[in-house]
């Protein structure tokens, strides 16, 4: 059973620059949710996607956006890149019929915006 | 709103020493608490969870108890080994919504041979 899949595993962009980071749900997960951390910190939610829809978005700026497949698969973009951008993005899926409460985790993609 | 609170790091132990790293939350309602790892380079694992007051998550020696009276779940584990060297995150999810955790800001642990 495929756990949670993120690509690219590093990434580095200029400032300015567009990104795009992708991530497949565990099999059987229907919502996926980002996550940005920042060296040293907790994973912050930037936003969640079910049936298609953002379902829930954290404190981030419209500079980031997505979208999920009806896979259940998402993408993460993210618009005129910062220096502050550079952390580690983190999906997780997780499912929602039946009220499961447990998010797993992909490994993440390493951004670095120089 | 909800909130995590952990123990600052990092906390350096010696290999079979005992382990505590303290967790306390503030949430409205009967949330779902849990346990996760990071190590090095990597993203989280779920370490352990429970959902209810007094239950105790355990797993590869690890456990930690639900304290509704002292909204604690700390976490522990009896010997620990230079594998067990990484960051460990207490979080909490709000079962009346979205699922959506609420982490802390991690603990960091360093167990020297």
């Amino acid at each position: 059973d495929a756990g949670v899949t993120q690509s690219p595993t590093h990434l580095i962009k200029t400032r300015g620059q567009q990104v795009t980071l992708r991530c497949s749900p565990k099999s059987g997960h229907d919502t996926v949710s980002w996550y940005q951390q920042a060296l040293g910190q907790g994973p912050q939610f930037i936003f969640q996607y079910y049936e298609e829809e953002e379902r829930q978005r954290g404190n981030f700026p419209d500079r980031f956006s997505g979208h999920q497949f009806p896979n259940y698969s998402s993408e993460l973009n993210v618009n005129a890149l910062l220096l502050g951008d550079s952390a580690l993005y983190l999906c997780a899926s997780q499912r929602t019929s039946g009220n499961t409460d447990t998010q797993y985790f992909g490994p993440g993609t390493r951004l670095t915006v120089l | 709103g909800n909130s995590v609170t952990q123990m600052e790091g990092p906390v350096t132990l010696s290999e079979e020493a005992f382990l505590t790293i303290n967790c306390t939350y503030t949430a409205t309602g009967y949330p779902s608490l849990f346990w996760y790892v990071q190590y090095p380079g990597e993203g989280l694992q779920l370490l352990l969870k429970a959902t209810k007051a007094d239950d105790k998550g355990s797993n590869k020696g690890f456990e930690a108890t639900y304290r509704k009276e002292t909204t604690s779940f700390h976490l522990e584990k009896g010997s620990v080994q230079v594998s067990d060297s990484a960051v460990y995150f207490c979080a909490l999810s709000d079962r009346g919504g979205s699922y959506i955790p609420t982490f802390g800001r991690g603990t960091s642990l360093i167990v020297h041979p």
